[in-house]
Formats: structure tokens, sequence, C-alpha cells
């Protein structure tokens, strides 16, 4: 049983450019959660799908960031018109039913470079 | 979410056990203690979890507290692999509906000495 997969695990984009984060879950998985990480700083909640459809959003910025997961296919993270700040580790993460009483599974993310 | 608060650093000999501390005096009845750990560079890994007793996995051991104030993750023998970054998440039930996010705190940074 293949991991959470994540591509590109590299994406490196210019300013103003959009950058599309792909994430297939565990086979079964039908909860994705998107995280997003900083250059030295901890882990930040983004976003909480369910097939084809947003549960949580609460950690998006509210523009230029959207997220899916339709029902077939990757989940899909866009941000559009890519600042510096933007820069991050983005890591998806799977799980079988709703937490807290199961295990979340992480991909091994994507590193976003905006140059 | 609750509130974990956890050492910033620990530091163990290769083949030792440690004991990773979290306190969460705010805990609710519902809440369930989670613990990931983040190699460098790569993504968080699930540890375990629990609710009100004391928990055993491949991987580790899960004390908690009688009054589930506070638990702790056993790593019974240290290697170097299991230097990372460990996390203590409460994940709650919210008005009966659980959901998804987990909140990571700053973590404890193991250092795992040869």
């Amino acid at each position: 049983n293949a991991g959470v997969m994540q591509n590109p695990r590299h994406l490196v984009r210019r300013r103003g450019q959009e950058a599309r984060l792909r994430c297939s879950p565990m086979k079964g998985h039908s909860h994705v959660y998107w995280y997003r990480q900083l250059p030295e700083e901890g882990l930040k909640f983004m976003v909480y799908l369910q097939k084809e459809n947003i549960i949580d959003e609460s950690g998006m910025p509210k523009e230029r960031f959207s997220a899916e997961f339709p029902k077939e296919g990757p989940s899909i993270l866009r941000i559009q018109q890519v600042v510096r700040g933007d820069s991050a580790a983005y890591f998806c993460a799977s799980s079988p039913r709703q937490l807290p009483d199961t295990e979340a599974f992480f991909g091994q993310g994507t590193r976003l470079t905006v140059v | 979410d609750a509130k974990t608060t956890q050492p910033n650093s620990m530091e163990s000999n290769e083949e030792e056990p440690v004991h990773l501390p979290c306190n969460h005096s705010t805990i609710s009845g519902t809440d369930y203690i989670h613990w990931y750990r983040q190699l460098p560079s790569q993504g968080p890994e699930y540890v375990i979890h629990g609710l009100t007793s004391n928990v055993n996995n491949r991987m580790a051991s899960l004390a908690i507290a009688e009054d589930r104030k506070s638990s702790t993750l056993i790593l019974h023998r240290a290697t170097l692999r299991d230097a990372a970054v460990y996390y203590c998440i409460l994940r709650v039930h919210a008005g009966g509906t659980s959901y998804g996010k987990l909140t990571f705190g700053q973590g404890t940074i193991l250092t795992v000495h040869p």
C-alpha cells in the first residue's frame, strides 16, 4: 500500500506565476489535510477536505490560495500569483476517517521556492 | 484546542530509553493525545495516540497520567534514527462532530548521541 504521494517534490516558480501542488492520499482514505511549514517555523494547518467537500479552511489565506479534492484524482492545492513569502514546504496528509481517533499519514512534502 | 507544553530540547544516548514529557493541564474529557515526529527534511510521522489508558505500539509507549493533565512518550531504546522533533498534540471533538485539524506546537528537539 503506497503512502501519501505528493508531487512535485520540488517546485520553483517566479513571482506572479501559479503553483499547483498535488496530493494522492493513501488507498481508501477520503480525508485530506494540507499543512504549510515556513522556513525555521512550525507546521500550520491550512485546509481539511473530504471528497468533493471543503470541511475546514480556517488556515487558508483569504486570497490566492485554493484547494480541491475531486471525486476522481488527487487533491490539488493551488497558489495563484505566488510571492516570495509563499516559499515553504507544503505537506499533505490523509486519514481513513475523521480524526481524532485515528492517525494521519503525511507525504514527503512539496518544497516551493519562489524566485 | 487545548494547549500543550513540551521542553524545547532533550538529549539521549543511543540504546538508552527516552522519556519525552508533555503537559496539558486544560485537557478535556474527549481530547485525544497524539504524538507525531518529524525527521529532518521529511514529513511528519505518526507515532502513537491515546485517550485514557496507556498505549503501546512497535514504535513507542504512551503513558497517560491518571488525571490526564500530562503524558509521556517513551522510546524504549533510542537509535540515531529517532533524532527528530517530537510533537504532542491534543485533538478535540468540536460540538460533538470531530474534524481533522492537528495543531502542531514547537515540539521537543530530540538529539541522540552515538
